[in-house]
C-alpha cells in the first residue's frame, strides 16, 4: 500500500512551456484533490474530483487542468507555465462522504516543489 | 464561505512544556470537521488529530488534545511534553460535513528548543 504518490518531486520550467504532474493512490478513495501551498497563505485547493469522471475547480483553478479517467489517477496539467505558478503542490485523496464516518481524513502525497522561470 | 484563521504565524517552546496553538473558523453550518495536521521540514502532510462538530468531547491523540469551543468557533491545539521532533508548520483545516473539500488556515511555524 504506497498511499499517495506524486511525480515528479520536482520541476523547473520555463515560462510558457507546458507539464502534467502525476498523482496516484492506492486506497480506492472516492475524493481526490489538489493544492498549492505558497508562503504565508496555507494550502489552497486547485482542482477536486468527486469520484472517476467527475471534477470541480476549487478557490485558485486559472491555468490548470485536471481530468480523472480512473479512480486511482488524477493528473494536474498546467496548460502554459507562468512564474506565478512557482509554488508546491500536494495532492490528495480521503474516502469522502461515502466512506467510513471516522475516515473524513484527507491523506497527502510528498509534494512537487515547481520553479517557473 | 468557510474561513480558517490562524492568528499566530511562529510560535517557540521549550523541549517537555506545553504550548498551545489557535485556530478560529467561520462557517454557518451546524455540522463539520475540524482538523491539524502537522508539515514538518520533509514537507509531508500529516493528520494530527481530528474533531467532529457533534460530539462535545474534546479529541486527544496522545500528547495532542484540543480545546473545541463550538459556540466561539474556536479550535486550539495543546501540545503537551514537547519534543524536539515536534517542530512543524501546523494547519488547522475544516471540511463542511455536506462536502469533501478542506478549508485551511495559513499556518503557525512551532519551534521546539532544547
Amino acid at each position: 500500500n504506497a498511499g499517495v504518490t506524486q511525480t515528479p518531486k520536482f520541476q523547473v520550467l520555463k515560462t510558457g512551456q507546458s507539464m502534467t504532474l502525476q498523482c496516484a493512490q492506492d486506497m480506492n478513495h472516492e475524493y481526490m484533490s489538489w493544492y498549492r501551498q505558497d508562503p504565508g497563505m496555507g494550502l489552497r485547493l486547485i482542482h477536486y474530483s468527486v469520484g472517476a469522471g467527475i471534477t470541480d475547480q476549487g478557490e485558485v483553478p486559472n491555468g490548470y487542468n485536471v481530468s480523472r479517467s480512473t479512480t486511482e489517477d488524477f493528473p494536474l496539467r498546467l496548460l502554459s507555465a507562468a512564474p506565478s505558478q512557482t509554488s508546491v503542490y500536494f495532492c490528495a485523496s480521503s474516502y469522502g462522504l461515502a466512506g467510513a464516518q471516522s475516515s473524513y481524513e484527507q491523506y497527502f502525497g510528498p509534494g512537487t516543489r515547481l520553479t517557473v522561470t | 464561505a468557510q474561513t480558517v484563521t490562524q492568528s499566530q504565524p511562529e510560535m517557540s517552546v521549550q523541549e517537555a512544556e506545553t504550548v498551545t496553538l489557535s485556530c478560529t473558523y467561520d462557517t454557518s453550518e451546524n455540522n463539520y470537521y475540524l482538523f491539524w495536521y502537522k508539515q514538518p521540514p520533509s514537507r509531508q502532510m500529516i493528520l494530527v488529530i481530528r474533531q467532529e462538530a457533534y460530539k462535545q468531547q474534546n479529541a486527544t491523540e496522545n500528547r495532542f488534545s484540543v480545546n473545541f469551543q463550538k459556540a466561539a468557533k474556536s479550535f486550539s491545539l495543546k501540545i503537551s511534553d514537547s519534543q524536539l521532533g515536534d517542530t512543524a508548520m501546523y494547519f488547522c483545516a475544516f471540511m463542511k460535513h455536506t462536502g469533501n473539500q478542506f478549508y485551511f488556515g495559513t499556518g503557525t511555524s512551532l519551534t521546539v528548543i532544547p
